[in-house]
């Protein structure tokens, strides 16, 4: 299976800073079909995740505009322009790409310093 | 609006079997992938288990290859997850969600599973 490699495990930031989440893959995520299928999930405490970005950029109905995702092949970020309090949560990764074992990295924690 | 709820969860004793399920509204289900994915306490997130739109292709992880069965109900727009030879370490929220585009879209708000004696 592909193993996505998320850094850091967490992230101190100061209230409008912003933040970079990095997942690196151990293949490249580049389908045959032209498509680069990651996403990118945000999990508050207590909650659910819900999904933020997929195929490396496009957002979901509902992000703010502050988080963008960006990268190819093996190496992709998730950027939060100024970080909210709201922000706080852990953030996932994950591999559409290579069927069937899709696969998630470990997980960034974003806090407020 | 879509909705999924999971049910089924609880505390089981070590070799034990639980059923999952996943109650689906809000979209057409039998035209939908759908996964099961589950999170250890304070750990991340584990693809488990996906189910195509009429039942096949059908997925499981090696960790529960063998032990856990996913089906589906069409007509009841339900999800399944049949958990056998349960351990501690499927001690983990259980959550479902649907596998559009190959992304996790749509979860549930999760199912609790604990195995202790």
């Amino acid at each position: 299976d592909v193993v996505l490699t998320q850094s850091p495990l967490s992230l101190p930031v100061t209230l409008g800073q912003p933040a970079s989440i990095s997942c690196r893959s151990s293949q490249s995520l580049a389908h045959h079909t032209g498509n680069t299928y990651l996403s990118w999930f945000q999990q508050r405490p207590g909650q659910s995740p819900r999904r933020l970005i997929y195929k490396v950029s496009k957002r979901d109905s509902g992000v703010p505009d502050r988080f963008s995702g960006s990268g190819s092949g093996t190496d992709f970020t998730l950027k939060i322009n100024r970080v909210e309090a709201e922000d706080v949560a852990v953030y996932y990764c994950m591999q559409g790409t290579h069927w069937p074992g899709l696969t998630f990295g470990g997980g960034t924690k974003v806090e407020i310093k | 609006q879509v909705k999924l709820v999971e049910s089924g969860g609880g505390l089981v004793k070590p070799g034990g079997s639980l059923r999952l399920s996943c109650a689906v509204s809000g979209l057409t289900f039998s035209e939908e992938y759908m996964s099961w994915i589950r999170q250890a306490p304070g750990k991340g997130l584990e693809f488990i288990s996906y189910i195509g739109d009429s039942g096949s292709p059908i997925y499981h992880a090696d960790s529960v290859k063998g032990r856990f069965t996913i089906s589906r109900d069409n007509a009841k727009n339900s999800l399944y997850l049949q958990m056998n030879s349960l351990t501690a370490e499927d001690t983990a929220v259980y959550y479902c969600a649907r596998l559009a585009d190959s992304s996790c879209d749509y979860w549930g708000q999760g199912t609790l599973v604990t195995v202790s004696s």
